[in-house]
C-alpha cells in the first residue's frame, strides 16, 4: 500500500499570501495518478487537481500541481478567504487507492 | 445537471447490518466508476474501495475486504454499500463518489450519509 504523507499538518497563513502544500508517497506514484481535494467543513471533498497538474473544471488558476516520482506540491498564488479549508492528496495508481492525511489551511 | 444523492442517515446497533444508497443522474451512469470514501468523526478521508456499474468489477481496501459489499442496480442508476455486521467504530459519514473520465480521480461527490453505530 501506498502510504501518502503531508506537511504540514496545519498551515497558518493571511489572506493573500501564497500556499505550498506537500504530499510524500512511500513509493513513485505516476504523475497520472495524483490529485488533489479541498474540503470545507460539513461539506463533502471537491476536487482541485488531478492528473498532478491538471485543474478540475471551474478551479481558478490560483491554484496549481506539480511534482513527480515520490513528491508532489499544490500551491495557492494568493490565499481568498474561500480557500481556508482542508486539502488531501490522493492516489490512484496503485490499488489500494490512498489519500494522505490532510493539510489544514487556516486564518493567521 | 449531474449529481449523486445519497441515502439518509442511519442509527444502528452493534451487530446489524446496514445498505446504504447513492444514486446518480445526469450522467451514464455505467460508464464510470464509483468510489466510497469513509470520513470518520474528526478525521480524514479513507479510500474504501471503487465498483464500476457496467461490469461490476469491484475493488475493495484491503483493510475492509470481507466487512462491506459494494453493488449496483443498473436500472434505477444507483449504487449500494452493504455492511454486514456493524460495529461502533464504523461511526462515520461515506461519501460516494465519480471516476472522472478514465482515472479514478473523483469529480462528483454525493453529500454523504452519516452512519451511527451505538448500543
Amino acid at each position: 500500500e501506498i502510504v501518502l504523507r503531508q506537511s504540514p499538518g496545519t498551515l497558518s497563513l493571511p489572506p493573500g499570501e501564497r500556499a505550498t502544500l506537500s504530499c510524500r508517497a512511500s513509493q513513485s506514484v505516476s504523475s497520472s495518478h495524483l490529485a488533489w481535494y479541498q474540503q470545507k467543513p460539513g461539506q463533502a471533498p471537491r476536487l482541485l487537481i488531478y492528473a498532478t497538474s491538471s485543474r478540475a473544471t471551474g478551479i481558478p488558476d490560483r491554484f496549481s500541481g506539480s511534482g513527480s516520482g515520490t513528491d508532489f506540491t499544490l500551491t495557492i498564488t494568493r490565499l481568498e478567504p474561500e480557500d481556508f479549508a482542508v486539502y488531501y492528496c490522493q492516489q490512484y495508481g496503485s490499488s489500494p487507492e490512498t489519500f494522505g492525511q490532510g493539510t489544514k489551511v487556516e486564518v493567521k | 445537471e449531474m449529481q449523486l444523492v445519497q441515502s439518509g442517515p442511519e442509527v444502528k446497533l452493534p451487530g446489524e447490518s446496514l445498505r446504504i444508497s447513492c444514486q446518480g443522474s445526469g450522467y451514464i451512469f455505467t460508464f464510470y466508476w464509483i468510489g466510497w470514501v469513509r470520513q470518520m468523526p474528526g478525521k480524514g478521508l479513507e479510500w474504501m474501495g471503487i465498483f464500476y456499474p457496467g461490469d461490476s468489477d469491484a475493488r475493495y481496501s484491503p483493510s475492509l475486504q470481507g466487512q462491506v459489499t459494494m453493488s449496483a442496480d443498473k436500472s434505477i442508476n444507483t449504487a449500494y454499500l452493504q455492511f454486514n455486521s456493524l460495529k461502533a467504530s464504523d461511526t462515520a459519514i461515506y461519501y460516494c463518489a465519480k471516476s472522472y473520465a478514465g482515472l479514478h480521480a473523483f469529480d462528483m461527490w454525493g453529500q454523504g450519509t452519516m452512519v451511527t453505530v451505538s448500543p
